[in-house]
């Protein structure tokens, strides 16, 4: 199992540009969730999928939209992207209980010019 | 609202000397807990988690954590560290739905 795979790991962009952060897991799991990660901060929640075909907002969805395209796949776009958003993002998923662990991806490195 | 508190950025420990890093936490209702692991330029890893039963939970690589009420504390343990536990640790409860809410991330040096 590959467990939880994004593309790309890396991305510069300039301001104003758009792209799409793929995310896919293979652990038939329920519950995907995007994350960035900034220094100091931790990692905040941008948006979650608790099922296929629902999202909802998480702490800082702003900028950002997202589609659970299916059970295995829920990808993350910057329609303009803006040097604020310059963050490494992480895609994860888990079981839909409260007990269950998340399973992270590799992350991806996104600089916004 | 659920929240958890890492009070050490940094923490540095000898090898083989035991290790200690801090998260205090606040939740309303049962508190469900998790520590998670960073490796450079790598995804989080799952550690070990506390639901409910026993105080000293046990986890991946040696690693363990007490959990304490009356102190609202969860804090992980190792009792003889590796050079290789150098990494950023992170704290997190469970909030609403399946959510989690993560600490800022303690970042754990071993010196050989």
């Amino acid at each position: 199992n590959a467990g939880v795979t994004q593309t790309p790991k890396f991305q510069v962009l300039k301001t104003g540009q758009s792209m799409t952060l793929q995310c896919a897991q293979d652990m038939n799991h329920n519950s995907m969730y995007w994350y960035r990660q900034d220094p100091g901060m931790g990692l905040r929640l941008i948006y979650y999928s608790a099922s296929e075909g629902t999202t909802d907002k998480g702490e800082v969805p702003n900028g950002y939209n997202v589609s659970r395209l299916n059970k295995r796949e829920f990808s993350l776009r910057l329609e303009s992207a803006a040097p604020s958003q310059t963050s490494v993002y992480f895609c994860a998923s888990s079981e839909k209980t409260r007990f269950s662990e998340q399973f992270f991806g590799p992350g991806t490195r996104l600089t916004v010019l | 609202a659920q929240s958890v508190a890492q009070p050490e950025d940094q923490v540095n420990v000898a090898e083989g000397n035991p290790l200690t890093v801090k998260c205090t936490y606040s939740v309303s209702g049962n508190p469900y807990l998790f520590w998670y692991v960073q490796y450079p330029n790598r995804g989080l890893q799952f550690l070990l988690k506390y639901i409910t039963g026993d105080n000293l939970v046990k986890g991946s690589y040696g690693f363990e954590a007490e959990f304490n009420k009356s102190q609202t504390s969860f804090h992980l343990k190792k009792p003889s560290a590796l050079v290789s536990d150098s990494a950023l640790y992170f704290c997190a409860v469970r909030d609403l739905g399946d959510k989690l809410i993560f600490g800022t991330g303690t970042r754990l040096q071993v010196f050989p």
